[in-house]
């Protein structure tokens, strides 16, 4: 069954660096796009983050162009999410997730918490 | 950037009652627009992809229409575990970016 489970999440002062990590089962994850999506608390969801299944390809939304960069390990099926520069406003929940073949999201990690605070 | 404006913010409905929730797009979007439902302290579910195609194992009282700006989400006789949050998300194709609704907050009432 495809499982992905997010890791790396913790408390972390303004400024400062995080690197979320995805590890992916239950799938050929080589052969997907995958994305990571968060929510903060009690907010709605916000994508962050894309990448091409061979990495070819990137996008991030406006709001962490620049501070995030997205990566992956296709011989470790593993995604990763390295945060820097993190504001308050980065705090929420980190989702990775599958795209599928219409643009959604069948499959969703539990998420991992990330906190910015001084 | 497609802004995606769901309506109502809240729903309040009984079990048995049908629903009907909408998403409106700031301007066409391919049929890339799929529907999530989330419980608290859980992950989103997928439950309609491609506007109108229920996820596995999603029950058939979900149905989903809709094309160009204007979509729906329908729940035909509310379940006790229906009640929950509801999202609209779609994919604009290049470059790849990707837009949630606000939600619509379904409860009980």
């Amino acid at each position: 069954q495809v499982q992905l489970v997010e890791s790396g999440g913790g408390l972390v002062k303004p400024g400062g660096s995080l690197r979320l990590s995805c590890a992916a089962s239950g799938f050929t994850f080589s052969d997907y796009y995958m994305s990571w999506i968060r929510q903060a608390p009690g907010k709605g969801l916000e994508w962050v983050s894309y990448i091409s299944s061979s990495s070819s390809y990137t996008n991030y939304a406006d709001s962490v162009k620049g501070r995030f960069t997205i990566s992956r390990d296709n011989a470790k099926n593993s995604l990763y999410l390295q945060m820097n520069s993190l504001r308050a406003e980065d705090t929420a929940v980190y989702y990775c997730a599958r795209e599928d073949d219409y643009g959604d999201f069948c499959y969703w990690g539990k998420g991992t918490t990330v906190t910015v605070s001084s | 950037e497609i802004v995606l404006t769901q309506s109502p913010a809240t729903l309040s409905l009984s079990p048995g009652e049908r629903a009907t929730l909408s998403c409106r797009a700031s301007q066409s979007v391919s049929s890339y627009l799929a529907w999530y439902q989330q419980k608290p302290g859980q992950a989103p579910r997928l439950l309609i992809y491609d506007a109108s195609n229920r996820a596995t194992g999603i029950p058939a009282r979900f149905s989903g229409s809709g094309s160009g700006t204007d979509f729906t989400l329908t729940i035909s006789s509310l379940e006790p575990e229906d009640f929950a949050v509801y999202y609209c998300q779609q994919r604009s194709n290049w470059p790849p970016t990707y837009t949630f609704g606000q939600g619509t907050k379904l409860e009980i009432k």
